[in-house]
């Protein structure tokens, strides 16, 4: 079955500091892949997404880019800011016929320090 | 305008006892995800529901689970003679459509029930 494996956490970082979170899957067919995020208090965010090999998605100065030869969608910032605390999971979607229910990582804890 | 919205926020309940859980999807999103998020099995998928066609089941853990959504719109989920192992935050998700560029989920800020 579909599977998404994030690396473990918790990772704490300075501001301004790189940020990478590495993600991998196992899917049959063609996925989507999602980062979604979520804030302290608050509920689930898709962040970005992309839909087909060598997409990049972006948002918020994140990106991932879909690597099909390495089933990969890291996740990257190039400095990161106090307001990105928060738990990241990375996600995808096989669209196995109507149902595009999303199979999660375990998700990862974020914390910056100022 | 409103999103999802889930009711109670939280809920605390003894062991055996029956509970019900509430969603409102975003207004015309006509899929309707549940999803559970507990400690040690991180976000996994319960039910999907998609217009008027049958739900998809396939996610729900045990018999104790049912959910319906009636009119298209609202959806309980029901956990009967609820165990410990219940524990955990229940997220609803709706979305425009399932498939396609409109499939983007929404979640709402979830339940989280307590099985004493």
């Amino acid at each position: 079955g579909d599977s998404v494996t994030q690396m473990e956490g918790p990772v704490t970082l300075s501001e301004e500091a790189f940020l990478t979170i590495n993600c991998t899957y196992t899917a049959t067919g063609y996925p989507s892949l999602f980062w979604y995020v979520q804030y302290p208090g608050e509920g689930l965010q898709l962040l970005l997404k992309a839909t087909k090999a060598d997409d990049k998605g972006s948002n918020k100065g994140f990106e991932a880019t879909y690597r099909k030869e390495t089933t990969s969608f890291h996740l990257e910032k190039g400095s990161v800011q106090v307001s990105d605390s928060a738990v990241y999971f990375c996600a995808l979607s096989d669209h196995t016929g109507a149902n595009s229910k999303l199979t999660f990582g375990k998700g990862i804890t974020l914390s910056v320090r100022p | 305008g409103a999103g999802v919205s889930q009711s109670p926020s939280n809920k605390v309940t003894e062991k055996g006892k029956d509970v019900e859980l509430r969603c409102d999807p975003i207004s015309g999103h006509t899929a309707l995800y549940w999803y559970r998020q507990s400690l040690g099995q991180g976000l996994e998928f319960l039910i999907y529901f998609q217009g008027n066609s049958a739900p998809d089941k396939s996610g729900l853990p045990s018999d104790r689970f049912s959910a319906e959504r009636t009119g298209g719109s609202v959806s309980t989920l029901t956990i009967q003679r609820t165990q410990q192992e219940d524990s955990a935050v229940y997220l609803c998700a709706s979305s425009f459509l399932s498939t396609g560029s409109n499939n983007e989920q929404f979640f709402g800020p979830g339940t989280r029930l307590t099985v004493l």
